[in-house]
C-alpha cells in the first residue's frame, strides 16, 4: 500500500516556465514532508521541506505547498532551468520524535527541462 | 569527497551467494539507515540504527541483516542473495531531532 504517491512518472517543461510536481499521501500521522532531487549515479539530495503546521515554504526558485485537508503537496520550480532535470522524490515523516529519518517515499517524478 | 561513502558502487552476484554492502560516514551522525530503490516504488527502508548498540527493522527487512561496527560504519548483508533483491541500495545518515537524511551515492546490486 503506497502511502505516498507521485502519480506522474515524468514531466517535461520548457526552460524558463514553471514546473509543478505533485504528491499525495494517505497517512494522517505524517507531519513533515520533504522533497529530494536525484541525478543519475548519485544519491538523493535534500531540496526543501515543510512542516504540517505550515502551508507554504519557499527557498529561492523552489516553493513547496501543503494542503493538509486534501493530503496533497506540490513543489513549484520557477523559473525552470536545464540543471533542474532530475528525478524528484516526495517523502514524508511521522512526528519528529519517532525517528525522524524514517522516511516514506513516493515513486518519483522524472523532470526534464527542455532548453 | 563524499560524506557518506558506499562500497562497492556496482556488484553482480549469483543467486545463493552471501554479499555485504558497506557504508561509512564522516558526518559524525549517530543515526544510519539502509534503503533500497526499485523502479516504480521509490525508496523503502530496510534497517536503521540510532547508535552502535541499536538495530531496528524497517519496512522490508526479510532476507537482510545489518551490522553497526562503529558510529561511522553500517553494513548491509544479504545472506543468500535472490534475483528480486536486484535493486539500487542507499545508505543514509541523520541527526536526532532532524528530519533531513543524507544519502550515499548508492550501490547497484544485480543478482543473477
Amino acid at each position: 500500500d503506497q502511502q505516498v504517491k507521485q502519480n506522474s512518472p515524468s514531466l517535461r517543461v520548457q526552460e524558463g516556465r514553471i514546473s509543478i510536481l505533485n504528491c499525495d499521501y494517505t497517512n494522517s500521522m505524517f507531519d513533515y514532508f520533504l522533497w529530494y532531487k536525484k541525478y543519475p549515479a548519485e544519491g538523493p539530495t535534500f531540496l526543501i521541506s515543510i512542516s504540517s503546521i505550515k502551508d507554504k515554504n519557499e527557498d529561492g526558485r523552489f516553493t513547496v505547498f501543503l494542503n493538509k485537508s486534501a493530503k496533497h503537496l506540490s513543489l513549484h520550480i520557477v523559473p525552470s532551468q536545464p540543471g533542474d532535470s532530475a528525478v524528484y522524490f516526495c517523502a514524508a515523516s511521522p512526528i519528529l520524535t519517532q525517528g525522524a529519518q524514517k522516511l516514506v517515499f513516493g515513486q518519483g517524478t522524472r523532470l526534464t527541462i527542455n532548453p | 569527497d563524499a560524506d557518506v561513502t558506499q562500497t562497492p558502487r556496482n556488484r553482480i552476484t549469483k543467486t545463493g551467494k552471501r554479499i555485504m554492502l558497506e557504508c561509512s560516514q564522516t558526518k559524525g551522525h549517530d543515526r544510519m539507515y539502509w534503503y533500497r530503490q526499485d523502479p516504480g516504488l521509490g525508496l523503502r527502508l530496510i534497517y536503521y540504527s540510532f547508535d552502535v548498540k541499536d538495530i531496528n527493522k524497517g519496512e522490508i527487512s526479510d532476507g537482510y541483516s545489518v551490522s553497526r561496527q562503529a558510529q561511522a560504519k553500517f553494513s548491509l548483508s544479504l545472506e543468500s542473495a535472490i534475483p528480486n533483491q536486484t535493486a539500487l541500495y542507499f545508505c543514509a545518515t541523520g541527526r536526532p531531532g532532524d528530519t533531513e537524511a543524507f544519502f550515499g551515492q548508492g550501490t547497484r546490486l544485480t543478482v543473477v
